[in-house]
């Protein structure tokens, strides 16, 4: 089946320690995203990417980090530079960046401890 | 820029009734527009989707059409179950130009018995 594959479900990190999430896709897809949500709120956009070896940043990039040396591969670090790091972060991807849809990941629930 | 407005939540409805979630957007081009839904702990999940003015999307009972002369995507089912408790985001993304998908806010649904 092909899909999106966020891991893991549950981290937890200690203060100061940099963490990497993992978002794998084998849909083919060409443009990757990752959102936070914290409780009872929307998405917002940390990281997106066209296509291999190019992203852009969102609306709150600070203290995060991406990488996309694969098609298929996408992680975000979040490092401790990052304030508040307790959220839930979702990856998506679509077949492009226009007019398409955007299929998303199970999420990583990630607490600071 | 581009931007979705979505009614505010959280919204209480007793089963078997009727829904209604409203959704606004503004964009410079010609958007497709989606709804997804999230329930407790987990992604995403495309909802319906419409691509052209006055199409109407619709799944599982979930309708909404695609209005260009209102700039609106109203999310619609005639008799709401239990099992529709969730969150609900519409989003839009440009056709005509590479950029990310845009979410609204999300409204939280309530369904009791």
């Amino acid at each position: 089946d092909g899909g999106i594959t966020q891991s893991p479900k549950y981290l937890f990190r200690k203060e100061g320690q940099n963490v990497t999430l993992s978002c794998e896709q084998n849909l083919n897809h060409d443009a990757m995203y990752w959102y936070r949500q914290d409780p009872g709120q929307g998405l917002r956009l940390i990281y997106y990417s066209q296509i291999v070896n190019d992203f852009q940043k969102g609306d709150i990039a600070e203290g995060y980090s991406v990488s996309r040396e694969k098609k298929e591969s996408f992680p975000l670090t979040v490092t401790s530079a990052q304030k508040n790091p307790t959220a839930f972060y979702l990856c998506a991807s679509s077949i492009q960046l226009s007019g398409t849809e955007a299929f998303f990941g199970q999420g990583t629930r990630l607490t600071v401890v | 820029g581009d931007s979705v407005t979505q009614m505010e939540g959280p919204v209480t409805l007793s089963e078997e009734a009727f829904l209604t979630i409203n959704c606004t957007y503004t964009a410079t081009g010609y958007p497709s527009l989606f709804w997804y839904v999230q329930y407790p702990g987990e992604g995403l999940q495309l909802l319906l989707k419409a691509t052209n003015s006055d199409d109407k999307g619709s799944n599982k009972g979930f309708e909404a059409t695609y209005r260009k002369e209102t700039t609106s995507f109203h999310l619609e089912k005639g008799s709401v179950q239990v099992s529709d408790s969730a969150v609900y985001f519409c989003a839009l993304s440009e056709k005509t130009s590479y950029d990310k998908v845009i979410f609204g806010p999300g409204t939280s649904l309530s369904v009791i018995p």
